[in-house]
């Protein structure tokens, strides 16, 4: 079993409408968190960081952590065309803040 | 443009055959990580490196696969001899150490192995 699951979608959803994306992880030890995005045929990129419990803003993404439900989500407001993409959810592991990720889920923006 | 170079991108060959894939880190990165990503297992890590050093090849299949880095430019990948069950993008990614967070990835090796 995998450290980080993920529902594999695909997570469809209407232009403009908010999206909803979660990943639950088994080690009560992860203190950080990663979402990168993959478009499809392309590497990921990071696009949040989050480390406390509570929620952080960057433009249309907020992601969210709550450690002692051992949950993480990444919310993305007036979804885009352009955010179709496989999001993929990585606890920081160790110092060196390595990403080991999940299977990412796969989300559909539809006109 | 810093980023960070794989080679080559594509890459078709026999079972039993050597594959090597190679990686240039961004200049004065210091952590170097090997992925394999499927569609089965998602994105796998293989092994990192610091400061050329080998830290973790856990996720490395032993008997078939070895990872180096002969100076601070190049990461390469070897996989003798590969099966189809290789059949995977490869993907190499490059970080500062510390509280930088942010892994850089390169464009992928798509390998397949007939």
């Amino acid at each position: 079993q995998k450290e980080v699951e993920q529902n594999s979608g695909p997570l469809s959803v209407p232009e403009g409408a908010i999206a909803s994306l979660n990943c639950t992880y088994s080690d009560r030890g992860s203190q950080s968190f990663f979402w990168y995005r993959q478009y499809s045929g392309k590497s990921p990129e990071l696009i949040m960081f989050i480390y406390s419990n509570g929620d952080k803003e960057d433009g249309r993404f907020t992601a969210q952590l709550n450690k002692a439900s051992q949950y993480v989500s990444l919310l993305i407001r007036d979804s885009q065309p352009s955010d179709s993409a496989t999001y993929l959810c990585a606890p920081a592991s160790g110092g060196s803040y390595i990403p080991t990720f999940g299977r990412g889920t796969s989300l559909i923006v539809h006109p | 443009d810093a980023r960070v170079t794989q080679t080559p991108r594509h890459k078709v060959t026999e079972m039993g055959q050597e594959v090597t894939m190679r990686c240039q880190p961004i200049l004065g990165h210091n952590t170097v990580f090997w992925y394999r990503q499927t569609m089965m297992q998602g994105l796998e890590l293989l092994a990192y490196f610091r400061n050329r050093a080998p830290l973790d090849d856990s996720g490395m299949p032993k008997d078939r696969f070895s990872a180096e880095m002969p100076d601070a430019t190049l990461a390469t990948l070897k996989i003798q001899p590969s099966e189809p069950r290789d059949s995977a993008v490869y993907f190499c990614a490059s970080k500062v150490r510390g509280a930088v967070v942010e892994a850089f990835f390169g464009q992928g090796t798509r390998l397949t192995v007939v």
